[in-house]
């Protein structure tokens, strides 16, 4: 049982060049979550989805787009990616455990870095 | 939009004493709270969650208690070590959605 699992765990990309993040778990998760991190700030949700097939904007959506083809895996992109998208990603999963309970499981987090 | 509070952003402490970490939250219609550990470099490590109808949580040393009327839950950790120095993130969450504070870095010297 691996978790979540995030590839690739490192990138530099440079100005206006895309890339793709992959997430995967392997608990049968309805939810899944893609966040970012910067220094001296807390992790803030850029998009989710509730189940195969959905996804939703977080609080910081702009300049990603994600799908959820599979319900074990769960894909960020960017696009063209600007030095404003340095940052550490973090993907997790969660179900309803209780009614109102979801307890969300981490990834180990991709480092990216647009120069 | 839920605005999350974590005091102090730093601690320093001497190992043997008890940690306190403060959390507020503006939103109180939560559901529940999570508290989570991320060493340097690494992941989220989920410590604790509190059920909305909880008033606490205990796990070995780690004790969170929540006053979700006030918008405030306290992490404890007793007896700390240095294997307890860590950033320290709260999570409350309204509907299937976790907010989190920017965290307390902590560090405890042998």
């Amino acid at each position: 049982n691996a978790g979540v699992t995030q590839t690739p765990k490192f990138r530099v990309l440079k100005t206006g060049q895309s890339m793709t993040l992959l997430c995967a778990q392997d608990m049968n998760h309805e939810y899944m979550y893609w966040y970012r991190q910067d220094p001296g700030m807390g992790l803030r949700l850029i998009h989710y989805s509730v189940g195969e097939g959905t996804t939703a904007k977080g609080e910081v959506p702009d300049g990603y787009n994600v799908s959820r083809l599979k319900k074990q895996n769960f894909l960020l992109g960017l696009e063209s990616a600007a030095p404003s998208q340095t940052s550490v990603y973090f993907c997790a999963s969660s179900y309803q455990e209780f009614v109102g309970q979801y307890e969300q499981y981490f990834g180990p987090g991709t480092r990216l870095t647009v120069t | 939009k839920q605005e999350v509070t974590q005091i102090p952003a730093a601690l320093s402490v001497p190992e043997g004493e008890n940690l306190v970490l403060n959390c507020s939250f503006t939103d109180s219609a939560i559901y529940n709270l999570q508290w989570f550990r991320q060493d340097p470099g690494k992941g989220l490590t989920s410590l604790l969650l509190i059920q909305s109808s909880q008033r606490e949580q205990t796990s070995g040393r780690l004790n969170a208690s929540l006053d979700k009327s006030s918008g405030r839950s306290t992490l404890y950790i007793a007896a700390s070590q240095p294997g307890d120095s860590a950033t320290y993130l709260c999570a409350p969450q309204n509907d299937y959605k976790l907010s989190f504070g920017a965290g307390t870095t902590v560090t405890v010297r042998a």
